[in-house]
């Protein structure tokens, strides 16, 4: 079945330092979103992106899209520690709603 | 803003117990959907419903009922509770049936502890 693995699982920074996470499927995506949910919280949209190759950008955060749309990145840059959270991506492959959720990283930032 | 609420933020239950939670939504949605979510292993989807009394099986709906008899509220129920479904359970909803590609809302979760 479709799967969307998600690495690394944890990572712990300095603040200041950047951050990635990726996302990659098993199968071709019709789309894919991105939720960041904070300790104790629930998921939260941050963004979605459904072109081959699409960047988009929200302040220090960026997120791709890959070209054959099975991959998918989110990168921030110089981590602060309202950053702290879990974030997931979310796919879809057959138009429906049985999306696939990566299985999260996890992110601490050291102050 | 969307509020998204379910019935308790955590609940211990025993071992074949009847358990009920509950989802309400209100923004007329029309999807409604239940995931548990595990270390390691993500949000998984259990049920999900486009319509009032409409419901299709997720992931691992074994083990998992529901019920949508009006629009705002869908209800997740363990007909016997295990302790393997001690887990946290969200609750998500978005707004229109024929849109996979909408985002999502949560709700903010409810600990379960099955003993």
């Amino acid at each position: 079945g479709q799967q969307v693995m998600q690495i690394p699982q944890y990572q712990h920074v300095q603040e200041g330092e950047d951050f990635t996470t990726y996302c990659n499927s098993s199968t071709t995506l019709s789309n894919i979103q991105w939720y960041k949910q904070r300790p104790g919280g629930h998921p939260v949209f941050l963004i979605q992106l459904v072109k081959s190759g699409e960047v988009k950008k929200q302040k220090r955060l960026t997120f791709q899209f890959g070209e054959a749309k099975k991959n998918s990145s989110l990168h921030i840059t110089a981590t602060q520690t309202t950053d702290v959270g879990t974030y997931f991506c979310r796919g879809d492959a057959s138009g429906t709603y049985k999306y696939i959720f990566g299985t999260g990283t996890r992110l601490k930032v050291l102050a | 803003d969307v509020k998204v609420t379910q019935s308790s933020r955590y609940l211990v239950k025993r071992t074949g117990e009847k358990v009920f939670l509950e989802c309400v939504q209100d923004m007329d949605h029309e999807n409604m959907f239940w995931y548990r979510q595990d270390p390691g292993l993500g949000l998984r989807l259990i049920y999900f419903s486009y319509d009032v009394k409409m419901k299709e099986k997720g992931d691992i709906p074994e083990g998992y009922s529901v019920s949508r008899e009006k629009k705002e509220r869908f209800s997740l129920i363990l007909e016997s509770a295990s302790t393997n479904q001690t887990s946290m359970y969200l609750c998500a909803s978005s707004p229109h049936r024929a849109d996979p590609e909408e985002t999502q809302y949560f709700g903010p979760g409810t600990r379960l502890l099955v003993l």
